[in-house]
């Protein structure tokens, strides 16, 4: 079955600074990768999704890049801000034909300070 | 234009009880899944329903877990004679059928989930 790995080391960054995060996955690659934002105690925030045939997607601060050879998502944060700070989750959807269901990571804690 | 609703924001319960938890999906999606989030793990995907009709249930526990979306109503998560382990944060999503999608893709709108405690 499809493994998903994010780091799940919180990525501490100073304000200003590109935030990188990391999502790996194993087998055969999805039709898209989706990523969302967590808050402690609140429902997941859907942020941004790129296709299997897309190299970069970009969306303000945000950019993500999706490596079907190397089975890896880049989400990165530029001029981070500590409003930025929470729980990032990258998710794969596997559509199978008759349904799609997203299967997520464990997620990166993000922790942006002044 | 209201989110995905879920009640009860929180839920205690003892062992052997039962726990039912509420979802309404968002105006106009007709797909309802629902994910189980135990502390410091990731969600796990446990069912996926469109109205009156479960369409993946292989997350589910085969005992004691049922959920349905019936044709009025909200769709419901079923938890009987609850154990400890049965502790977790239950988030609710809804997405539309094919024609609404962002790009094709299924993305899904969370509600703010109901955290179950058995104790």
């Amino acid at each position: 079955s499809q493994k998903i790995e994010q780091n799940s080391e919180a990525l501490n960054i100073q304000e200003g600074k590109t935030a990188t995060l990391t999502c790996n996955y194993t087998n055969y690659s999805p039709a898209y990768l989706q990523w969302y934002r967590q808050d402690p105690g609140r429902g997941p925030v859907f942020l941004l999704l790129i296709r299997e045939n897309e190299k970069e997607k970009r969306k303000e601060r945000l950019k993500v890049t999706f490596d079907t050879t190397l089975k890896q998502s880049l989400f990165h944060i530029t001029a981070s801000q500590p409003a930025d700070s929470a729980t990032y989750l990258c998710a794969l959807d596997m559509y199978s034909g008759t349904a799609s269901k997203l299967t997520f990571g464990t997620g990166t804690r993000l922790q942006v300070t002044l | 234009n209201a989110g995905v609703m879920q009640n009860p924001r929180h839920l205690v319960r003892r062992r052997g009880q039962e726990a039912r938890l509420r979802c309404s999906p968002m105006k106009g999606h007709s797909h309802v899944y629902w994910y189980r989030q135990l502390p410091e793990e990731g969600l796990k995907f446990m069912v996926y329903l469109q109205k009156e009709n479960i369409i993946d249930e292989s997350g589910m526990p085969k005992e004691r877990f049922s959920a349905e979306f019936p044709k009025e109503g909200p769709s419901i998560l079923r938890i009987q004679q609850v154990v400890r382990g049965d502790s977790a944060a239950y988030f609710c999503a809804s997405s539309p059928a094919g024609a609404g999608r962002i790009s094709g893709a299924n993305v899904l709108t969370f509600g703010a989930g109901s955290r179950l405690t058995v104790l």
